[in-house]
């Protein structure tokens, strides 16, 4: 089945430690984005790349990083330099004009 | 850049009644509003969207009003079900990016 694939479900992080949060398409969309969801809030734009080699920041991109050296691959990593970094993380990705679809999510905790 | 304000925050309703979401968005150069489904642990689902050049849009129970004067657009669900329980977002799409609003928790009481 074509769909987007976060993993893993839940991630542990302990203090000054680097993580990196996987997101693979197979639905051959240009454009993926990733983005953080706090309790009772919207979703917030962390980065986002519409074509490889190429990514922007989004509103909210301090204390990540990510990479798209593959169409279908964009992994976050969620940095040391990130002091508030609990949250579910959604990674969405879509066509040109068209609308996006969300993988299920990585949430993430500090050990 | 673009604002989403969604409300109310948190809306019962009896099975079988309707069920009514509305947002407003600040930039009037936003051309495209979705809305999505959330349940417990999961990602958004898109379950309608609409573009700027269209007033209504109509799926089944689901209906997406837009006015762009007023700079407001609504969900409506009607014979709401049990299934119908969840947190629904709606976002405006200007400059490529989508802004959300800030969700919309349904309770459809059976």
């Amino acid at each position: 089945d074509g769909g987007i694939t976060q993993s893993p479900k839940y991630l542990f992080r302990k203090e000054g430690q680097n993580v990196t949060l996987s997101c693979e398409q197979n639905l051959n969309h240009d454009a993926m984005y990733w983005y953080r969801q706090d309790p009772g809030q919207g979703l917030r734009l962390i980065y986002y790349s519409q074509i490889v080699n190429d990514f922007q920041k989004g509103d909210i991109a301090e204390g990540y990083s990510v990479s798209r050296e593959k169409k279908e691959s964009f992994p976050l990593t969620v940095t040391s330099a990130q002091k508030n970094p609990t949250a579910f993380y959604l990674c969405a990705s879509n066509m040109a004009r068209q609308p996006q679809h969300f993988g299920d999510g990585t949430r993430l905790s500090i050990l | 850049g673009e604002n989403v304000e969604q409300h109310p925050s948190t809306l019962s309703v009896q099975e079988g009644d309707s069920a009514v979401i509305k947002c407003t968005y600040s930039d009037s150069a936003s051309n495209y509003f979705p809305w999505y489904k959330q349940e417990l642990g999961k990602g958004p689902q898109l379950i309608i969207d609409i573009r700027s050049n269209v007033g209504e849009k109509k799926d089944q129970r689901i209906a997406v009003t837009l006015n762009k004067t007023a700079k407001h657009f609504s969900l409506h669900i009607t014979e709401t079900q049990p299934e119908d329980s969840a947190v629904y977002f709606c976002a405006a799409q200007g400059n490529n990016r989508l802004a959300f609003g800030k969700g919309n928790q349904v309770v459809v009481i059976p």
